[in-house]
């Protein structure tokens, strides 16, 4: 099963684009990456998920390498309640979402 | 995106005790649902699968007897925690999902065995 690996945190400032890193290095080639967040005591909400091409929503676009091994997560405009934990998760072979650490966004003012 | 309810959003029991939380997709037919367990300050950890009309799948190290779950319905899920005790006090998210489509969360039930 494809492993992810994030950063254990990073600031923001409010007002300023975030950009979360992921690295799968060892995704398929029919896997997708999927994205949630958790803020505090709440349970997790679905960003956006992609398998090759760039992505975008209302709530972030989502940024894959040509070779698929890593991606990037975009808020544009990152506010206070942009603050949560964000998991860049790749299905497991029973495709099951198994959430890792995940990375701890807080964004300031 | 859809909307997944669960209930209650918190609970209090006294240890020996069952509890049952249930899990409904609101706008949607959820052919599966799954259960997670999160401790404080620790990501979720999957508890077991769920297809509508079958046996629930649960992950290595849960306890099947303990948590009963049923998915009877394809907009209903329930686990029931039986005879609680104080390390069963966690906070318990399901999800659903449509096929192979997206999986959505619930808000999550927390739960505090005495």
């Amino acid at each position: 099963d494809a492993k992810t690996t994030q950063p254990t945190s990073m600031d923001c400032a409010e007002g300023r684009a975030a950009n979360l890193p992921c690295n799968h290095s060892t995704i398929s080639g029919n896997e997708y990456v999927y994205w949630y967040r958790q803020i505090h005591s709440q349970g997790p909400q679905y960003i956006i998920h992609g398998l090759k091409n760039n992505e975008t929503n209302e709530m972030a676009s989502l940024i894959i390498t040509e070779d698929r091994k890593s991606s990037t997560l975009i808020l544009p405009h990152a506010t206070l309640r942009d603050t949560a934990v964000y998991y860049c998760i790749v299905l497991d072979s029973w495709g099951k979402l198994q959430f890792g650490a995940g990375t701890q966004v807080v964004v300031t003012p | 995106g859809a909307v997944v309810s669960q209930h209650p959003s918190r609970v209090i029991c006294k240890s020996g005790t069952s509890v049952k939380i249930e899990c409904r997709s609101l706008d949607f037919q959820a052919t599966t649902m799954f259960w997670y367990r999160q401790f404080p300050k620790q990501s979720l950890m999957l508890m077991a699968t769920s297809n509508e009309g079958s046996k629930a799948t649960y992950e290595q190290g849960v306890e099947k007897d303990k948590f009963l779950i049923n998915h009877a319905s394809l907009t209903l899920s329930t686990l029931t925690v039986t005879s609680a005790h104080p390390e069963d006090s966690s906070f318990y998210i399901c999800s659903a999902r449509r096929d192979e489509e997206t999986q959505y969360f619930g808000p999550g039930t927390r739960l505090l065995v005495l």
